[in-house]
């Protein structure tokens, strides 16, 4: 079993939907947990940190439950420009900074006219 | 400001060839981490390296080896090159309980 399992995808919807994309994660020694968007033959890039009480980032609304180990990221009024890959991720803890980032495989989103 | 800076962005090399790749951190971070992502996979954890020492190791052979320097920037050593090692190689770079930053990867492609 994979230590992050995201949602297989890939989710197509048009502009102005509302879609929601979930995680799960295994190892219950992570700490920290995060959104990462990634275009295409690009870098990752943080979206939004994850929180237990939940946090809202705009469009963007990211919840965690420690007690199920699951991680959801909901976007609403869906642009042409959230097409991207979306890329849950679990963080333990090293050193004096975050330690491993554990990926899930990613999700893919296109949004159409 | 930089960001976090990769050489080279492509390669191309041959079974069995070593190849080495170089990370430059952003300023003021200390921590830098190896990642390898094979084409529709998300990235995987290689190492991580501060204070010039490897902290922690992902599940990679022995072949994959890396070094930090003084300055915090860092190398990633492949040996013995397999063409399954094909992929995008990313360098991220953090400070105590910062963002993480990725670098735009070195491709490596092995024929």
């Amino acid at each position: 079993r994979k230590e992050v399992e995201q949602d297989p995808g890939p989710f197509n919807v048009p502009e102005g939907a509302t879609v929601a994309f979930n995680c799960t994660y295994s190892n219950s020694a992570s700490q920290s947990f995060f959104w990462y968007r990634q275009d295409c033959r690009k870098e990752p890039k943080l979206l939004m940190s994850v929180y237990s009480s939940g946090n809202e980032d705009g469009r963007f609304t990211a919840q965690l439950n420690r007690a199920s180990q699951y991680i959801s990221l909901l976007i609403r009024d869906s642009k042409l420009s959230d097409s991207a890959t979306y890329l849950c991720v679990a963080a333990n803890a090293g050193g004096t900074s975050y330690g491993k980032l554990t990926f899930g495989q990613g999700t893919i989103l296109t949004v159409h006219p | 400001d930089a960001g976090v800076t990769q050489s080279p962005t492509h390669l191309i090399k041959t079974r069995g060839q070593q190849v080495t790749l170089r990370c430059s951190p952003k300023s003021g971070h200390d921590t830098v981490s190896w990642y390898q992502q094979a084409l529709g996979q998300g990235p995987q954890f290689i190492f991580q390296y501060y204070e010039e020492e490897e902290r922690q190791r992902g599940n990679f052979p022995d072949r994959f080896s890396g070094h930090q320097f003084p300055n915090y920037s860092s190398e990633l050593n492949v040996n013995a090159l397999l063409l399954g090692d094909s992929a995008l190689y990313l360098c991220a770079s953090s400070s105590p309980r910062n963002t993480i930053y990725f670098g735009e990867g070195s491709w490596l492609t092995v024929v």
